[in-house]
């Protein structure tokens, strides 16, 4: 597609449930990175992509959150018996095999409010 | 792991005045990149830049590798300029993409 697309946009949920949040990179790129950006903490990384694989996954704060990659495209991002700390805006960004000169592609991002 | 300071916090202009955000960071690094937020929260990238300086419009990104210190200039500065400037440095041992992100410059450029 012609950028990062995320959905949904908004995601309120009740403690302890699960929820997936859907990132659909630009077209032909193979490396896709999930962040999260908290009022207390600010922008942090989660996982990195490069194709289905994720060789990088140290910034996923606990077992409750996963990730996925499937046919080098769309990733989902998992949380598992959600917690009011996990109230976030969960941005998902892709590149091509190596950022190049201008970095990364963003996606406007997942805000989930954990109520 | 890498610890990357931004400053100011906050960052007042009038329109037309030169801009001057700055960063720093405490391990040596292979990229250091410049990114945008705007009020609606969408991130853009501005610069990635490993040496030297970079140049994209208004907007100049420089970086001191020796010191550890990038800098990222606006000049004449516009209204449509306001927003989150935030800078990220990998973090030290980590993937592409695993950065540690200074806690942005909230720029407002009045009219």
């Amino acid at each position: 597609g012609a950028g990062v697309s995320q959905s949904p946009s908004n995601k309120v949920t009740e403690k302890g449930k699960d929820v997936e949040l859907r990132c659909d990179p630009i077209s032909g790129h193979t490396a896709l990175y999930w962040y999260r950006q908290s009022l207390g903490q600010g922008l942090e990384f989660l996982i990195y992509f490069q194709g289905n694989s994720a060789p990088d996954k140290s910034g996923l704060p606990s077992d409750r959150f996963s990730a996925e990659r499937t046919g080098g495209s769309v990733s989902t991002l998992t949380i598992q018996r959600t917690q009011q700390e996990d109230s976030a805006v969960y941005l998902c960004a892709s590149s091509p095999t190596s950022p190049g000169n201008y970095g990364y592609t963003f996606g406007s991002g997942t805000r989930l409010t954990v109520v | 792991k890498n610890e990357v300071e931004q400053s100011p916090q906050n960052l007042t202009a009038q329109e037309g005045e030169f801009i001057t955000i700055n960063c720093s960071y405490s391990v040596g690094i292979s990229a250091l990149h410049w990114l945008q937020q705007h009020p609606g929260g969408g991130i853009v990238s501005l610069f990635m830049l490993s040496s030297g300086k970079k140049k994209h419009g208004r907007l100049i990104a420089t970086i001191n590798i020796q010191e550890k210190h990038s800098s990222l200039h606006i000049t004449a500065s516009h209204p449509r300029d306001s927003a989150v400037y935030i800078c990220a440095a990998p973090n030290y041992g980590g993937s592409q993409g695993n950065l540690i992100f200074g806690k942005g410059t909230k720029l407002s450029v009045k009219p």
